[in-house]
């Protein structure tokens, strides 16, 4: 596609379930990143991939955080045991390279509600 | 450590009107900084970014920003606003020589009225 696709959009889980999200970059982008973004407090990093290099999840909050990026493309962020402050959306970017200061290509996000 | 403060979570301003929207980092490497700009229940796209090259970063819409490194801030201008300019904006630092891992600010949400 022409943009970065994410899916769902929306998602609606009860507390303590497993959900997955996923994100689709651009073609021919080599650096992906996952935000989160909570009501009044802006994007929060939490993972980053670059081509084959390991990744960086400095951001991760927990252990019941994690995700992987399969053949440099699709990327799948994976929230365990999901909790109420697990709620907010989580946006996908990608670009080109990840140096120097070129433009992130944001996602829609999708929007989870823990209940 | 790297922070990113906007100043004012919501801003109101009337159609024609200056838009001044306030953004100070703290950062102890040569800054890279953004502004991007979200429209309701669409993803982020970039403004404007200032790479070390001019201090005064002109953007698309008619918006932009100057580096003040003695200020440590980015603030985002528009001569004269326009309803479509209803959105969230967010304010962004990266590290020069670094990769786009940006830290982005709290954001600021602008209200346009006629």
């Amino acid at each position: 596609g022409a943009g970065v696709s994410q899916s769902p959009s929306n998602k609606v889980t009860e507390k303590g379930k497993d959900v997955e999200l996923r994100c689709d970059p651009i073609s021919g982008h080599t650096a992906l990143y996952w935000y989160r973004q909570s009501l009044g407090q802006g994007l929060e990093f939490l993972i980053y991939f670059q081509g084959n290099s390991a990744p960086d999840k400095s951001g991760l909050p927990s252990d019941r955080f994690s995700a992987e990026r399969t053949g440099g493309s699709v990327s799948t962020l994976t929230i365990q045991r999901t909790q109420q402050e697990d709620s907010a959306v989580y946006l996908c970017a990608s670009s080109l390279s990840g140096e120097g200061a070129g433009e992130l290509f944001f996602g829609e996000g999708s929007r989870l509600t823990v209940l | 450590a790297q922070s990113v403060t906007q100043l004012g979570s919501h801003v109101s301003v009337s159609e024609g009107a200056l838009v001044l929207l306030r953004c100070n980092y703290s950062s102890s490497v040569p800054p890279y900084l953004f502004w991007y700009v979200q429209y309701p229940n669409q993803g982020l796209q970039l403004l404007l970014k200032y790479t070390s090259a001019a201090t005064l970063v002109k953007g698309i819409n008619g918006f932009e920003a100057e580096f003040k490194k003695s200020e440590t801030s980015f603030h985002l201008t528009k001569p004269s606003a326009h309803m479509s300019d209803a959105a969230e904006y967010f304010c962004a630092l990266g590290e020069s020589g670094g990769y786009n891992k940006l830290i982005f600010g709290a954001g600021t949400r602008l209200a346009v009225h006629p």
